[in-house]
């Protein structure tokens, strides 16, 4: 089954404007980590939250994390059009043996 | 630092055929692992290497996929004989041993079975 539930499946906005994503997943983890994906190119990590941190920034990043509802938000602040990617969220299971396991990710599109 | 290579980036074969996908990881990463993705699905785990070693291989979805990292530095992954339903792209991602687990991956090799 699926561990990381990216939502909404896709968001279109305008430059300018915030990027809100979340992630919902099932089991305990030891933490959780977004990352990015341009067309035709391999992922890239953007951000690692560890399951006794709430709330975590770098950059433009956000990431909050919620264990009691097993949730994760990404938010993007003053998107711009190179922000168009598709985005992962990835959890380190409890006890997994360092295995990631992936949602189907959101894809967002920015507008110039 | 050099990334993680894949080769080839896209292979197209015909159903029954063979095809070989070596990822090359970053230089002293020990761990070494490979992901695919269908289209429109999740990114699912295959099976991590440490070292030369095969840490965990129950995301393999059948004898007909077999991966080696013989010396404990490059990777194949080779699908024989290929299926329709094996088309996707093929991840590998490399990390080095510690917490946190922050892969690198590849840019993907996609298969296309016909």
């Amino acid at each position: 089954s699926q561990q990381g539930e990216e939502d909404p499946q896709a968001l279109s906005i305008q430059e300018g404007e915030n990027a809100t994503m979340n992630c919902s997943y099932k089991t305990s983890i030891n933490n959780l980590q977004w990352y990015r994906q341009n067309s035709g190119r391999g992922l890239v990590h953007l951000i690692l939250i560890r399951s006794n941190e709430r709330e975590k920034h770098s950059g433009r990043l956000r990431v909050t994390l919620d264990t009691s509802k097993k949730s994760s938000s990404l938010l993007i602040t003053a998107s711009r059009a190179a922000d168009t990617a598709s985005y992962f969220c990835a959890t380190d299971a409890a006890g997994a043996n360092s295995k990631l396991t992936f949602g189907k990710g959101i894809t967002l599109s920015v507008r110039p | 630092e050099a990334g993680v290579t894949q080769f080839p980036s896209h292979s197209v074969i015909e159903k029954g055929q063979t095809v070989t996908l070596r990822c090359d990881p970053i230089s002293g990463h020990d761990n070494l692992y490979w992901y695919r993705r269908v289209m429109g699905k999740e990114i699912k785990f295959l099976l991590h290497f440490v070292k030369e070693s095969k840490q965990d291989e129950s995301g393999m979805p059948n004898n007909r996929f077999l991966a080696e990292r013989t010396g404990g530095t490059y990777s194949t992954l080779k699908v024989q004989p290929a299926e329709l339903e094996d088309s996707g792209v093929y991840f590998c991602a490399s990390s080095r041993r510690g917490v946190g687990n922050v892969l690198t991956f590849g840019a993907g090799s996609r298969l296309t079975v016909l």
